[in-house]
């Protein structure tokens, strides 16, 4: 069975620092990983998605993320981060369902915090 | 560019009555729209994956008796939460993407569900 593991339900950083959020998954076939970021009172907003090619990707807002294979993880990171970068973070694994196309499955979410 | 929207934002509900929440896509064909839950400080859950003309596939825990979805054309979904209860209070998100295999979902705004 697939599934993601965002292992750091809370992080907290200084403005300026740089942020790493942890996500890793298992899946039997080639992975397509996305992260979205949730802000208080808001829906899902796409950052940025790996499905082939080059294993580090950047997205939106200046984040960037690293696929690697060996340990089966999708590190998000940005430096430097900025306060207004405070919200939930989730990652999410598209998995593959015969006959009836592909769904996506989250992570439990990363709750960053940035002080000013 | 692409974009769904979803109507209404916000809906308070009595206790076993039924809230209906609409997802219309611009800018591009929603093939496939998928209906998630997220319940007060849990991940995204799918509900189902809908395919136009196609059946709906409900996922462990959500049935089609709970959750009727309509899905009639390439820009239109819409679902009930029937019977409501204090359990089904949540966010609830349409997602729709062009194709029924690997691409990006682009999200709503979500429909926020409290019942008193």
């Amino acid at each position: 069975a697939q599934s993601v593991d965002q292992p750091d339900a809370h992080v907290t950083l200084s403005e300026g620092a740089s942020l790493e959020l942890r996500c890793s998954y298992s899946y039997s076939a080639a992975p397509y990983l996305f992260w979205y970021v949730q802000y208080p009172g808001q829906s899902l907003q796409f950052l940025l998605k790996y499905i082939t090619g080059d294993t580090v990707v950047k997205g939106t807002k200046g984040f960037e993320a690293e696929f690697r294979k060996s340990n089966s993880s999708f590190n998000l990171k940005k430096s430097p981060a900025h306060w207004s970068d405070s919200a939930k973070y989730f990652c999410a694994l598209e998995v593959m369902q015969q006959g009836t196309g592909s769904k996506l499955s989250f992570g439990k979410g990363a709750k960053l915090t940035v002080s000013p | 560019g692409a974009l769904v929207y979803q109507y209404p934002r916000r809906t308070i509900c009595k206790s076993g009555t039924s809230m209906r929440m609409e997802c219309q896509a611009v800018g591009f064909q929603a093939t496939s729209v998928a209906w998630y839950r997220q319940s007060p400080q849990k991940t995204f859950e799918l509900i189902a994956l809908s395919t136009v003309n196609s059946a709906i596939k409900y996922e462990q825990n959500f049935t089609q008796e709970k959750f009727p979805i309509s899905h009639p054309n390439l820009s239109f979904s819409s679902m009930t939460v029937l019977n409501a209860y204090l359990e089904d209070r949540g966010l609830y998100l349409c997602g729709a993407k062009t194709g029924i295999n690997t691409g990006q979902l682009y999200f709503g705004e979500g429909s926020k569900l409290t019942v008193l």
